[in-house]
């Protein structure tokens, strides 16, 4: 079965520096998807950044970035530039590319503070 | 577009008791999925439905909890009777379904408090 792993319960980052978020997964699955969702206080979970796994280029949105690391199944989340409205709970997951499960397993979580 | 609508938003009741969760996922979307999340913890999956059939149910309690999707559209998620370890926030999320269609859309959740 996948897991997924956040060892880091809390991290703080100042105003406009860059801070980087740990995941590690366990699979046997050769294609699959790890996503980055960021969770505000209001609960309304919100997709950040996606990678496939058949990619070997790191996926960047504006200032969240990822280093994927397939062998070694990490997947960490870099945020550049860092702002008093990226405070929020960051969950890693993973879904499974199996046709017809599209399974999606959730890490638990990294409470992001950020200081002004 | 509309996103993943939930009602209620709130709910409080005693042990033993019983609660319905209903949930309506965007248009179009085949997949929808129940997950409970208890406080500090990540979203746990329930129950995935593929339109209105299950996909996965494996920790669902199903001694207390049970889930339909009739149609294929809207679902609902019961607990009957409510113990006080199910006090969490239940979250509905669906897609699109297929493979490339990777993104959940979640919707606001179901604060579950019982007492």
């Amino acid at each position: 079965a996948q897991t997924v792993t956040q060892s880091q319960p809390e991290m703080s980052v100042q105003e406009a520096e860059t801070v980087t978020l740990s995941c590690t997964y366990d699979t046997s699955e050769s294609d699959y998807y790890l996503f980055w969702y960021k969770q505000p206080p209001s609960r309304q979970m919100i997709l950040v950044i996606r990678q496939e796994a058949y990619k070997q280029q790191n996926a960047t949105e504006n200032r969240f970035s990822v280093n994927f690391q397939k062998a070694a199944k990490s997947f960490s989340l870099k945020i550049s530039d860092s702002q008093l409205g990226d405070a929020a709970m960051y969950f890693c997951a993973y879904r499974s590319s199996v046709s017809g499960t599209y399974k999606y397993i959730f890490g638990t979580g990294t409470r992001l503070k950020v200081l002004a | 577009e509309a996103g993943v609508a939930q009602s209620p938003r709130y709910k409080i009741i005693e042990k033993r008791q019983s609660v319905a969760f209903w949930c309506n996922p965007i248009s179009g979307h085949a997949t929808l999925y129940w997950y409970q999340q208890i406080l500090g913890q990540g979203p746990k999956l329930l129950i995935q439905f593929q339109n209105n059939g299950v996909v996965d149910d494996s920790q669902l309690p199903k001694d207390r909890f049970s889930a339909e999707r009739l149609k294929g559209v809207d679902s609902t998620l019961k607990i009957q009777p409510a113990k006080l370890e199910d006090s969490a926030v239940y979250l509905c999320a669906s897609s699109a379904g297929t493979e490339s269609s990777y993104e959940q859309y979640f919707g606001p959740g179901t604060r579950l408090t019982v007492t």
